[in-house]
Order: structure tokens, then C-alpha cells, then sequence
């Protein structure tokens, strides 16, 4: 299986900032990532899929770029409302991995 | 408004045998493969394993962890995706999420993700 490792852990921040968490791939995933936001006691939601394309009615603040095995989700200007655990996942497999999750707390 | 509505979770000794549904709404049910994905208490999120729609044979994958003792089916006429999940042991205690997955297809190749997603459903494997 593909291994998925994102980096950090765990990140504070304030409300304005923009933050970056990475995630790399054991093998090369062309462009087929996804990322997930997930409250505690909620579902995970769809943020970004294929490496970058925005899913609808996520807000512009959120981006994602990278292929092959480096990949980055940026978070500009930092609400509220972003604070919250993320997940990136491979899709280039039938059998998808995920990283084990980036905390975001506020600082 | 596209919905999934997970059922079915509960207490179970080990060894014993549990079916999760999933109801769908909202969405052409057939026209897209389904997967569950669980989440252990204060843990990451697994894929479990999912089931292709009927165009695409209605065949199924699954995790290692689970292969030989989950079943996952479908039920096209009632929108409802089922997984049977045999043999329950301690570490299958969690939430259960089933999710719509989307395909994008390319020269002879197919590549799915998790669009959708239902609330969960708690499974808890305990004596």
C-alpha cells in the first residue's frame, strides 16, 4: 500500500494567518490527492481533489498544489471556522490511504 | 440535497457479526460506487473497502484488515449500500462512514474519491 505521511502533526496559529501543511506520498501519486476537513464528532468534508481543484462551495482561501509525491494545502487568512483537524488521501490506488491528520489550534 | 444515512451500529461481543446500511438520497445511487471508511476512537480515518457500481461490474476491494471477514453489497432499486462485517474483533470498535465516491476516468484507468460522506454510525466490538 501507499504510505502517506503529512507534516505537521500539530499546528497553532492565529485567526489571519496563512498556514501550509504538507503531505508526502511513498510513491508517486501524479496529481490523484485529496483533502479533508473534519470537526470533532463530525463527518470529514471534501476540500480539494486531484492535488488542486477546489470542490464547490469551499471558500477560496483554501488551495492545494504539488504531484508525483510532494503535496501542500495552504490556508490563507485563517477563520474561525478553519480550526479543525485535516487529512490528506490517495486516490491512485484502489485501496486509498490517508495521512494521519494535521491538528490546526488556535495559538 | 444529496444525503447518506448510515444504520446498524451498536454493542457487540467479539467474534459476533454486525450490518451497517447505508441509505442514500438526493443522487442516481447506482450511477456511482460506494465505500465505507471507519475511524477508531481518537484516531486517523482507514478506507475500509468499496463496491463499484453496476456499469463498472459491481466488483469490490477491501483492506487487508478486513478482507475475508467484511462483505460489502449493494442494493440499487433501494439506494442503500450494506456492509456485512464478520468475525468482529476489539480493534474494529469505531465510527463507520460510507461515502459516495466519484470516478474520474482516464485511458484504461479509473480513479475514485470520497465526494460525500454520511454522519457515521458507532460500532463498538466489547465482552
Amino acid at each position: 500500500d501507499i504510505q502517506m505521511t503529512q507534516s505537521p502533526s500539530t499546528l497553532s496559529a492565529s485567526v489571519g494567518d496563512r498556514v501550509i501543511v504538507t503531505c508526502r506520498a511513498s510513491q508517486s501519486i501524479s496529481s490523484w490527492l485529496a483533502w479533508y476537513q473534519q470537526k470533532p464528532g463530525k463527518a470529514p468534508k471534501l476540500l480539494i481533489y486531484k492535488a488542486s481543484s477546489l470542490e464547490s462551495g469551499v471558500p477560496s482561501r483554501f488551495s492545494g498544489s504539488g504531484s508525483g509525491t510532494e503535496f501542500t494545502l495552504t490556508i490563507s487568512n485563517l477563520q474561525p471556522d478553519d480550526f479543525a483537524t485535516y487529512y490528506c488521501q490517495q486516490y491512485n490506488s484502489y485501496s486509498r490511504t490517508f495521512g494521519q491528520g494535521t491538528k490546526l489550534e488556535i495559538k | 440535497e444529496v444525503q447518506l444515512v448510515e444504520s446498524g451500529g451498536g454493542l457487540v461481543q467479539p467474534g459476533r457479526s454486525l450490518r451497517l446500511s447505508c441509505t442514500a438520497s438526493g443522487f442516481t445511487f447506482g450511477d456511482y460506487a460506494m465505500s465505507w471508511v471507519r475511524q477508531a476512537p481518537g484516531k486517523g480515518l482507514e478506507w475500509v473497502g468499496f463496491i463499484r457500481s453496476k456499469n463498472y461490474g459491481g466488483t469490490t476491494e477491501y483492506a487487508a484488515s478486513v478482507k475475508g471477514r467484511f462483505t460489502i453489497s449493494r442494493d440499487d432499486s433501494k439506494s442503500i449500500a450494506y456492509l456485512q462485517m464478520n468475525s468482529l474483533k476489539t480493534e474494529d470498535t469505531g465510527v463507520y462512514y460510507c461515502t459516495r465516491d466519484t470516478l474520474i476516468t482516464m485511458v484504461r484507468a479509473y480513479y475514485y474519491f470520497m465526494d460525500v460522506w454520511g454522519k457515521g454510525t458507532t460500532v463498538t466490538v466489547s465482552s
